[in-house]
This record gives structure tokens, C-alpha cells and sequence, in this order.
């Protein structure tokens, strides 16, 4: 069993839906949670970073993280176009600054 | 544009052959990673360089290398390549060792026939 697992889909929803995207992880000892972006042809760029469960909210994308199930998600609402890409969740034990990356899921968002 | 330059773009190599990969990281960064990219795999840590110094190793290896200059700039050498070396690799820099946000070049495409 892999330490990070994510559906590589693709997922793909119409123009305006909210988007799920989620990770489940077993390592109990991680501490800092990452949502990365992936175009096409680009490296990774990241979206969002949070330490503790609960929400983080930034625009239209939030971030959630439930230690207790190991499981996070990435809501990404009013869904356009140019968010096309594929997501990767990055995980990583603290004091350690080298992440373990899920294996990402493409999204398709079509007008 | 994250800052990060890597070089070549793509390389298309035989098996058995060794290859030199090239990254400048952002103007300031001190630290550089090194990520390979696979289907099968997804994005798995190599090694990590801090001014210079070897920081961190991950699942690298022994066939790879890599080394940072004095200007900063970094090189990942694949030797005795083989078909499953077929890969995205991925330069990333931040401006420490400790946590930073990790900007990611475009990356370099090989392909080993």
C-alpha cells in the first residue's frame, strides 16, 4: 500500500460544478498537508498549504484535512475552464521538508 | 514562470548511455531538489542540495548522481540509462533548507530507447 493514495481520474465536470478532489494517506505522522497544480508540459505549483485539520480557504479553492480519518480533499468551486490541470496532494512529517507526493488526479472542466 | 531554468527540454537517449541534466534555480535560492516523474510512480524525490552540500536523498539510484556548483546551479547525471529511466525529471529550488515554498522548472522529458 502506497503512503499517499490519489485517483488519477481524469474527473471531469461541466463548466461552473464545485470539484472534489481527495487523498487518503496511512503514515499517522504526517503533519503538513499541499495541494499542487500541474498544467500540461509545466511543472507543479503550489496552491495551497496547511498544518492542521480543519479548513483553509483561499478564493475559490479550500482546502480541507481530517487527521483522524487521514483523509484530505480539495473543493474547487465555480469550476472554469482554465482550471485544467492536474492536482497532486504532497504530504510530510514535520522537520522533514521533503513531501510525499499522491500521484495526482487530471481534472477536465468543459464550457 | 517559477524562475526555475532547466535544460534540455527533451532528450531522446539509447539504453547504456549517460546523460547530463541542468538546472539554475531562482535568483536567491539556496537549496535545489531533484524529482523524477512517472505514470506508474507519479512524483518521487531523488535528492536535495543546500548551498553546495548534500542535504537529502531519496529512492535514487546508485546509477545517478547530482552535484551543486558554486554559482548554484545543478546537474542530475543518469548513467547506464535504462528503458525505465523513461521519465519527467524535475528541478525545484527554495531559498532554505527548511521549509519553503519549492518552485518547480518545467522540467526535462527523457526518453531512453
Amino acid at each position: 500500500q502506497k503512503e499517499v493514495e490519489q485517483d488519477p481520474g481524469p474527473l471531469s465536470v461541466p463548466e461552473g460544478a464545485i470539484v472534489s478532489l481527495n487523498c487518503t494517506y496511512s503514515n499517522s505522522a504526517f503533519q503538513y498537508f499541499m495541494w499542487y497544480r500541474q498544467y500540461s508540459r509545466k511543472g507543479p505549483e503550489l496552491l495551497m498549504y496547511t498544518y492542521s485539520s480543519g479548513n483553509k480557504e483561499d478564493g475559490r479553492f479550500t482546502a480541507q484535512v481530517d487527521k483522524s480519518s487521514k483523509y484530505i480533499s480539495l473543493f474547487i468551486r465555480d469550476s472554469q475552464p482554465s482550471d485544467s490541470a492536474t492536482y497532486l496532494c504532497a504530504m510530510g512529517v514535520g522537520g522533514s521538508y521533503i513531501p510525499t507526493f499522491g500521484r495526482g488526479t487530471s481534472l477536465i472542466v468543459h464550457p | 514562470d517559477s524562475g526555475v531554468t532547466q535544460t534540455p527540454k527533451h532528450l531522446i537517449t539509447a539504453t547504456g548511455q549517460r546523460v547530463t541534466l541542468r538546472c539554475s534555480p531562482r535568483s536567491g535560492d539556496l537549496s535545489v531538489y531533484w524529482y523524477q516523474q512517472s505514470l506508474d510512480q507519479g512524483l518521487q524525490f531523488l535528492i536535495q542540495y543546500y548551498n553546495g552540500e548534500e542535504r537529502a536523498k531519496g529512492n535514487i539510484l546508485e546509477r545517478f548522481s547530482a552535484q551543486q556548483f558554486p554559482d548554484l546551479h545543478s546537474e542530475l547525471n543518469l548513467s547506464s540509462l535504462e528503458l525505465g529511466d523513461s521519465a519527467l525529471y524535475f528541478c525545484a529550488s527554495s531559498a532554505t533548507s527548511g521549509y519553503n515554498e519549492q518552485f518547480f522548472g518545467p522540467g526535462t522529458r527523457l526518453t531512453v530507447l
